[in-house]
């Protein structure tokens, strides 16, 4: 399984754009990389999901580079509510479609 | 209103004792997996199951139990030889189709003493 690795947390202010960088170098052919969002005590919510280069939608943009060797979830003017552990996962096609969930990207958005 | 339900939100057993842990969904899921999560932890896959009658381990599935006799219920049976069962458990679902969306439950928190 394709293992990720990203930062342990992040600071930022309302209004600012958050990038979140994950790499996850074994990633396979077929594997696609998804990102969730978890507050405390809750389940993880998934936010989005790709492949290959952009994808965006009405909460986020994913950006994938060629390689695929890394993702960057991309947060537009985050707000309080933003504040929590985000997860990237990569998706084994086939066999259950398990998720391997690490330790995630602790975000805090202040005033 | 669909979703998926977990019974009790808090539960709490004595240590030797098994316990088992609902989760319920209308969603027509036919994937169902139960996670777990320790504090500061992210989660660790328990079991899954892509079919009624049919289910595999995951990555930490000594002393853990399940059944899929129905569609709808997954229930996990947290047995007394699960070293350290106090944790967060999380049951999931996932559709048919291309995506790998998972819709998780409000969680079980259980506590052992």
């Amino acid at each position: 399984l394709a293992k990720t690795t990203q930062p342990v947390s992040m600071d930022s202010y309302e209004g600012q754009e958050v990038n979140i960088t994950c790499s996850h170098n074994n990633i396979a052919t077929n594997d696609y990389i998804t990102w969730y969002q978890q507050f405390p005590s809750q389940g993880p919510r998934f936010i989005i999901q790709g492949y290959k280069t952009k994808v965006t939608n009405e909460v986020a943009s994913l950006f994938i580079p060629a390689d695929r060797k890394s993702s960057t979830l991309s947060l537009p003017r985050v707000s309080l509510s933003d504040t929590a552990v985000y997860y990237c996962l990569v998706a084994v096609t086939g066999g259950g479609n398990k998720l391997t969930f690490g330790t995630g990207t602790q975000l805090k958005v202040e005033l | 209103d669909g979703g998926i339900t977990q019974s009790p939100k808090y539960l709490f057993r004595k240590e030797g004792q098994n316990v088992t842990l609902s989760c319920e969904q209308n969603l027509n899921h036919d994937a169902m997996y139960w996670y777990r999560q320790d504090p500061g932890q992210g989660l660790r896959l328990i079991y899954y199951s892509q079919i009624v009658n049919d289910f595999q381990k995951g990555d930490i599935a000594e002393g853990y139990s399940v059944s899929r006799e129905k569609k709808e219920s997954f229930p996990l049976t947290v047995t007394s030889a699960q070293k350290n069962p106090t944790a967060f458990y999380l049951c999931a679902t996932r559709g048919t189709g291309g995506t790998y969306e998972q819709y998780f439950g409000p969680g079980t928190r259980l506590t052992v003493t």
